[in-house]
């Protein structure tokens, strides 16, 4: 066990709706990553959050957001879902924002129909 | 072409075997190489994190890295069917995490 916590494991939703991911991170991390893994385009990194403050973007679409709140739980919004956007996403945890050894939770298994 | 390049297998081996698993790369900045192990339904682990060149052994598991080819190896001795997995390659440039590039994984299957 990783100890990073992502809630729903399963979600299952229509194209245009919006739904939320949640992660808790291990205790003392303060890093929050978000990453979306298919199978044609293998890990891919969304958006970085340290200590309640974003830090870096990677592919995120403009439809999809984050953020990272006091207790330093995360959550992402994924908006005008469309078909395309089925995927498992991961969050994971790293103590620092530098030299990090990134600690994954068993993610989010996305299907929109 | 992509920056990190990996074959997606799968490779089944019997149990007991030694199981090497390889990358490529393009960009030359990469400093920072990992490997990642993920079951099935899972989240990827940590499984070896090395800096520049040369060898790291953590158990049964060595990882190689050679900057001049750009070419890094991760070796599984007596392979158990345990180690049925799915490995990814991991790298970077920086010592941010946010700048990883992952490869797309080489499934594995250590048959009894």
């Amino acid at each position: 066990d990783s100890g990073v916590t992502q809630t729903p494991k399963h979600l299952i939703t229509a194209t245009g709706q919006r739904v939320t991911l949640r992660c808790s991170p291990r205790s003392g991390d303060l890093s929050v990553y978000w990453y979306q893994q298919s199978l044609d385009q293998g890990l891919q990194f969304l958006i970085q959050y340290y200590n309640g403050e974003e830090r870096a973007k990677g592919n995120i679409l403009e439809r999809f957001s984050a953020q990272q709140f006091p207790d330093l739980h995360s959550e992402l919004n994924l908006s005008s879902l469309e078909l395309g956007d089925s995927a498992l996403y991961f969050c994971a945890s790293a103590e620092s924002g530098d030299n990090e050894k990134l600690f994954f939770g068993s993610g989010t298994q996305l299907s929109v129909l | 072409q992509k920056e990190v390049e990996q074959d997606p297998g799968p490779l089944s081996v019997p149990e007991g075997a030694i199981v090497s698993l390889n990358c490529t790369y393009s960009n030359s900045a990469f400093q920072y190489f990992m490997w990642y192990r993920q079951y099935s339904r899972k989240g990827p682990e940590l499984l070896m994190y090395t800096y520049s060149s040369g060898n790291k052994e953590d158990g049964r598991f060595t990882a190689q890295v050679d900057k001049s080819s750009k070419y890094i190896s991760l070796f599984i001795r007596d392979s158990q069917p345990s180690d049925s997995a799915t490995y990814l390659c991991a790298m970077s440039a920086s010592s941010s995490a946010s700048k990883i590039i992952f490869g797309s994984g080489t499934r594995l299957s250590i048959r009894p």
